[in-house]
């Protein structure tokens, strides 16, 4: 089945820098890659995701690059602010018929100081 | 609010009884996921339901765990004879079936278990 990997797990960052968190996929086949950003206490919230026929999406300060042939995509958070501190979780999802489940990465703790 | 709802958010169970979990999707959305997360791990996908049909199981979902959609609408997941491992947070996601090949999955806050 799908795995999907996640770096780095923690990332630490000044207030108005950029993050880049790094996701790999194994399995050629999945065409969709959700971002969620998860709070304490909370369930995860979708963010941006990105579909397998784009190669980068833009949403204000959140960026998100695919790279089909290296099985890879990332996030890009731009001027970072106190309140993106959270944990993100990348996702793929096979293109099975039937099959809808979200593989997830194991995570990273964004920690912006301000 | 018309979000994913799940009740209770929070159980405390001592091994070996039995609980049961209850998500209500977002309204007029067809599908229903079911997902467990541990401690510092991302979710792990348990089983989804198309309307009332469930349609796909994961090797995680033991004899032990159950899962309805009975009018296709709410859902509750019952697990039986609960151990330690099973302490998890448990989420509920809904989507709204769409002619594309995929479509967005929105979470609900989740249900965190810990049995003692």
């Amino acid at each position: 089945g799908e795995n999907v990997e996640q770096h780095p797990s923690t990332l630490s960052v000044q207030e108005g820098d950029s993050a880049v968190i790094k996701c790999t996929y194994s399995d050629s086949a999945s065409n969709y890659f959700p971002w969620y950003k998860q709070e304490l206490g909370k369930g995860p919230q979708l963010i941006i995701d990105i579909r397998s026929n784009v190669g980068e999406k833009k949403d204000q300060r959140i960026a998100v690059t695919l790279n089909k042939t290296a099985k890879h995509f990332s996030l890009h958070i731009t001027e970072t602010q106190p309140e993106d501190s959270a944990v993100y979780f990348c996702a793929a999802s096979i293109r099975d018929t039937g099959r809808r489940a979200l593989t997830f990465g194991s995570g990273t703790r964004l920690q912006v100081q301000p | 609010d018309t979000g994913v709802s799940q009740n209770p958010r929070h159980k405390i169970t001592k091994r070996g009884q039995n609980v049961t979990f209850r998500c209500d999707p977002i309204s007029e959305h067809n599908r229903l996921y079911w997902y467990r997360q541990t401690l510092g791990q991302g979710p792990e996908f348990l089983t989804y339901f198309q309307n009332e049909a469930q349609l796909e199981k994961s090797r995680l979902l033991s004899d032990r765990f159950s899962a309805e959609r009975p009018k296709g609408s709410f859902s509750t997941l019952e697990i039986q004879r609960t151990e330690q491992g099973d302490s998890a947070m448990y989420l509920c996601a809904s989507s709204l079936r769409t002619s594309g090949d995929q479509e967005t999955q929105y979470f609900g806050p989740g249900t965190r278990l810990l049995v003692l």
